[in-house]
Formats: C-alpha cells, structure tokens, sequence
C-alpha cells in the first residue's frame, strides 16, 4: 500500500531531551515536507527537500533540524525541545512529475507534548 | 510571495443545502491550487486540485472548485451538503515546482458544521 508513516504517533517528554521523529515514503516521491498543525494557524512549513541531500527551510524552521540521507526518508530533529514546540506534526510527500504532480500525501501525524 | 486567506473560520448549513467555502490566494507565478479535508482526529484527504488545465475542478465526494484568475479566488462547492462532511477544510497554493520556489502555504482552515 503506498503510504508515509510517521513514528511515534504520539510522545510526552521534557524540555531539552532530544528526540527525533522519523517519516518515510514508499512512493518513491522526490518532494518530502514537514508540518506542524496548531488550533487556528493551520499547517505550517517547517523544512522541504527536493531530493537526497537537498533540503530548505519553511515559514517556521527555528528549532528544528532535518536530513535526507535516503529518498524514503525524511526525519524531523529537534535537539532542545521547548513547551512551544507541543503541537501535532504531519510529514508529506510529492511526487515532481506525473499524474500526482505537486500532490501531496500526508502520514497521519505526530501529536508532541513537551512539559 | 504566495499567501491563503479563508475568509470564513466557521461555517453552519442544513443538511441538503449548498456549501461555499471562499479562499483568496495570492501567488507571483502560476499557482497550484488544493483542498484538502481533515476530519476529526484523522489525517489531511485531498479533495481536489487545480494546476493551470481547466478552471472548473471536480473532486471527490461531490465538491468543486473553480479557479478565477480575475478574483484571485478557488472557492469550494456542494450543491448538497451531508452530514459525514463535517470537518476541517484547508486551502492551499503553492508555485509549480519549475519557479524556482517549493514552498506550500495553507490557509487557517475553515470548519464546517453541518446540522440535521
């Protein structure tokens, strides 16, 4: 079934404990992204790539870090979690040609509390 | 530098009457135009797309939406409205890939509410 995954799909923590949440795709898409859903603001950019090595920043990237070593994957990185970064969190995928072109898949999300 | 605007944050209907959901975009290259749906607790659907062949788009479940260049809006439609699409509903733009910007901005949403 093609598909993004996320994990976890939920997770408490602490302010300062590094985590990492992890995306892949199994579309073979080009285009990864990562967003953050918060009650009246929408989503979010937080980061995109391109492709293997090539990523950028969104609207909102401060206090967070990516990396695209591998096309399926497309990890979200925060080193010093703090209490603004509780929010729930979706990774997407696109394709960059095709009959999907700039279409986006979603994974069905992250919901983060940091205490 | 693209943007959204939902110009509704809440909007109520009657079961089997129309729905309109109004979305003003602003893109400086040719935009790429979506809703998508959020229903309660669960993951972001596609309803449909615009991406610069015909003006009026068909999605699923019934909903439209057309592109008017003039106004700068992609407005959602359903001549009926049920129950089951009660949800959140996101506008989006973003540039076609070949401008140079990949960057996708969604509108604050607009929550549908629909009454028995």
């Amino acid at each position: 079934e093609a598909q993004v995954t996320q994990n976890p799909r939920y997770l408490i923590t602490v302010t300062g404990k590094k985590l990492t949440v992890t995306c892949s795709q199994n579309m073979n898409h080009e285009y990864m992204s990562w967003y953050r859903q918060d009650p009246g603001l929408g989503l979010r950019q937080i980061y995109y790539s391109m492709n293997v090595e090539v990523t950028d920043k969104g609207d909102v990237p401060e206090g967070y870090k990516v990396s695209r070593k591998e096309k399926r994957n497309f990890p979200l990185i925060l080193e010093s979690p703090s209490p603004n970064q509780t929010s729930l969190y979706f990774c997407a995928s696109s394709p960059t040609a095709g009959e999907s072109y700039n279409e986006q898949f979603f994974g069905p999300g992250t919901r983060l509390t940091v205490l | 530098a693209q943007s959204v605007t939902q110009l509704d944050s809440h909007v109520s209907v009657s079961e089997g009457t129309p729905v309109l959901l109004r979305c003003n975009y602003s893109s400086s290259y040719s935009p790429s135009l979506f809703w998508y749906v959020q229903h309660p607790n669960k993951g972001l659907q596609l309803l449909l797309k615009y991406t610069s062949a015909a003006t009026l788009v068909k999605g699923i479940n019934g909903f439209e939406a057309e592109f008017k260049k003039s106004e700068t809006s992609f407005h959602l439609t359903k001549p009926s409205a049920h129950m089951s699409d009660a949800a959140e509903y996101f506008c989006v733009v973003s540039d076609d890939f070949t401008s140079g910007t990949y960057k996708y901005i969604f509108g604050t949403g607009t929550r549908l509410k629909v009454l028995a």
